[in-house]
């Protein structure tokens, strides 16, 4: 079974709107990172947040960590129709710092 | 600087064949890892590689095989080719294997099989 799970699958807004999505995981871990994809293409890498982290920015972009409940949130403020993809959390393998997990993706739609 | 480069992006195969993509990873990054995504089963790890040896292999069968070299380039290879191939294939690239090293991603490879 998959390591991360994000909710909700898909999330549909309007430009200007926040977006907010969560990830839960099963195992501790050390790290935890955010991809956006954008249809058809590869994944971009958001941000990374370290499990002694609660809390990291980056522009319009807002994580955070809970490792008590084993679960992140990325924040989209003041969407824009650019901002319309697929996120994916992942995380570390057990037994491999390479070998990411990843969760089935939330799906946004920012409709102009 | 350029960031991971995937060739070929597209391609079309038949059943039976074989295929090899390649990866040139970051300038500096010594760790290489394969990904397959499909819409049914999502991202799926393939291989690890990190200075020329395969540190960890994914739930694929003996088919899907890679090799990386010493300027950390990396290929991936399938024979025999099967429509349920069919997917985009992601490698990434990170500097080492610690804990908190980023790993960036390539554009894929289209892979269709028919």
């Amino acid at each position: 079974s998959q390591q991360g799970e994000e909710d909700p699958q898909a999330l549909s807004i309007q430009e200007g709107e926040n977006a907010t999505m969560n990830c839960s995981y099963k195992t501790s871990i050390n790290n935890l990172q955010w991809y956006r994809q954008n249809s058809g293409r590869g994944l971009v890498h958001l941000i990374l947040i370290r499990s002694n982290e609660r809390e990291k920015h980056s522009g319009r972009l807002r994580v955070t960590l809970d490792t008590s409940k084993k679960s992140s949130s990325l924040l989209i403020t003041a969407s824009r129709a650019a901002d319309t993809a697929s996120y994916f959390c992942a995380t570390p393998g057990a037994d491999s710092w390479g070998k990411l997990q990843f969760g089935a993706g939330t799906q946004v739609v920012v409709t102009p | 600087k350029a960031g991971v480069t995937q060739t070929p992006r597209y391609l079309i195969k038949t059943r039976g064949q074989q295929v090899t993509l390649s990866c040139s990873p970051i300038s500096g990054h010594r760790s290489v890892s394969w990904y397959q995504q499909t819409p049914g089963q999502g991202l799926q790890f393939l291989f690890e590689y990190f200075s020329e040896t395969q540190r960890n292999k994914g739930n694929f069968p003996g088919r899907f095989s890679g090799r990386q070299f010493s300027n950390s380039r990396s290929e991936m290879n399938v024979s025999t080719l099967e429509l349920g191939d069919s997917a985009l294939y992601l490698c990434a690239s990170s500097f080492g294997q610690g804990e908190g090293n980023t790993i960036y991603f390539g554009e894929g490879s289209w892979l269709t099989v028919v």
